[in-house]
């Protein structure tokens, strides 16, 4: 079955810093990207969806400026908290599709713990 | 009021029992219903879709949508401690794109 993977699966970083979330589908290509965050006890909420090689179109309320996404290849795109704060602190997964239908299914990733102190 | 109300447990069941798992929404242009299963520490499971109203079955596992009413249902027959896991509903007005999820519940079947 498609695999996706992230990495890394936790972290822990000072407010100020800048994180970098990979996320990878290991066994097919990914046209089409999503990042969600999820705060404790809350729902999973779509952030961003990227298509390779475009710019990512955000949700509303989501800082496009804090939270950059790349998807510069089909397997791989990338989630970066610039000058991440306690606020920040999630859980961020991500998950991937091999086309950019709406009837194309995501797999999702297993999430990375940021940990903002 | 969110979107998507999902009661987040834990529901306890002995293995064997007739699982039932809820959502309600509020938005009536939602027409694609998901289930999805997520193990501790894995990303989410896709374990059916379904279109508009109507019921849908997979082996042990059953979903029903009532638009009508906004409440969408998963049934688990012959529950497993292998079904142990959070579920968590999803539901978009455009197949998989835009999807909005429920809070998950959490079940837990015990041997």
């Amino acid at each position: 079955g498609a695999v996706v993977s992230q990495h890394p699966s936790w972290v822990i970083c000072k407010s100020g810093t800048s994180v970098k979330i990979e996320c990878r589908s290991l066994d097919f290509q990914a046209t089409t990207m999503f990042w969600y965050r999820q705060f404790p006890k809350q729902s999973l909420m779509l952030m961003a969806t990227s298509n390779e090689g475009s710019k990512a179109t955000y949700e509303q309320g989501v800082e496009k400026d804090k939270f950059l996404i790349n998807h510069a290849s089909l397997t791989l795109s990338t989630l970066t908290v610039t000058s991440a704060h306690p606020e920040d602190s999630s859980f961020y997964i991500c998950s991937a599709a091999g086309g950019r239908s709406s009837t194309d299914t995501q797999y999702f990733g297993p999430g990375t713990r940021l940990t903002v102190l | 009021q969110k979107e998507v109300e999902q009661d987040p447990g834990p529901l306890s069941v002995p293995e064997g029992a007739i699982v039932s798992l809820n959502c309600t929404y509020s938005n009536s242009a939602f027409q694609y219903f998901m289930w999805y299963r997520q193990y501790s520490r894995k990303g989410p499971e896709l374990l059916m879709y379904t279109y508009s109203s109507g019921n849908k079955e997979d082996g042990r596992f059953t979903a029903q949508v009532d638009k009508s009413s906004k409440y969408i249902s998963l049934f688990i027959r012959d529950s497993q401690p292998s079904d142990s896991a959070t579920y968590l509903c999803a539901m978009s007005r455009t197949g998989f794109q835009k999807l909005v999820f429920g809070t998950g519940t959490r079940l837990l079947v015990s041997p």
